[in-house]
């Protein structure tokens, strides 16, 4: 089956900089990639996600990269404020749709 | 319109009882996830739903645990017997997917279970 890995667990930016979390993933069926931020005590929300026909996606601050020949894809944060600190959870999904798999999170602090 | 609901948002119970959580998916969404998230770690896939067929039930672990749609609606999660490593919060998700594809899941706010 699929298997999913984050890294890192934890990350502390200043608060302008960029944060970058990477995944990767073993299964090559898998075609859709969302990315969940979770704030403490909340429930996840996609901020982006991407498909296996695109290797970019990007939303005001955020972007996603995908690289399906390495397996693995990334989520960027620019600019980082005070509010994107949280969880964040990065998945993969196989074309049947059955399953997400999700990676361990990364808890991102970002420091004013 | 509404997003996923579930109930109750917390749950304490004693060990060996049985519990039921509910589900509410978005009004149309024929794809509906349970999951567990234990303090501090990350989503473990339970059981899947998709319309009439047969559930992804891989994810469930261990024979304590079952699920049920009813209507291709709302679903049940089931724990009989709890155990005090059954703490944790459980999301439901639904979402609908296109013919053959994946789609956005969207997540239900969770139940806090807490076996004492």
């Amino acid at each position: 089956g699929e298997n999913v890995e984050q890294h890192p667990s934890t990350l502390s930016v200043q608060e302008g900089d960029s944060a970058v979390i990477k995944c990767t993933y073993s299964d090559s069926a898998s075609n859709y990639f969302p990315w969940y931020k979770q704030e403490l005590g909340k429930r996840p929300q996609l901020i982006i996600d991407i498909r296996s026909n695109v290797g970019e996606k990007k939303d005001q601050r955020i972007a996603v990269t995908l690289n399906k020949t390495a397996k693995h894809f990334s989520l960027h944060i620019t600019e980082t404020q005070p509010e994107d600190s949280a969880v964040y959870f990065c998945a993969a999904s196989i074309w049947s749709g059955n399953q997400f798999y999700f990676g361990t999170g990364t808890s991102l602090t970002v420091i004013p | 319109g509404a997003g996923v609901s579930q109930s109750p948002s917390n749950k304490v119970t004693e060990k060996g009882k049985d519990v039921e959580l509910r589900c509410d998916p978005i009004s149309g969404h024929t794809a509906l996830y349970w999951y567990r998230q234990s303090l501090g770690q990350g989503l473990e896939f339970l059981i899947y739903f998709q319309g009439n067929s047969a559930p992804d039930k891989s994810g469930l672990p261990s024979d304590r645990f079952s699920a049920e749609r009813t209507g291709g609606s709302v679903s049940t999660l089931t724990i009989q017997r709890t155990q005090q490593e059954d703490s944790a919060v459980y999301l439901c998700a639904s979402s609908f997917p296109l013919a053959g594809a994946t789609d956005t899941q969207y997540f239900g706010p969770g139940t806090r279970l807490t076996v004492l």
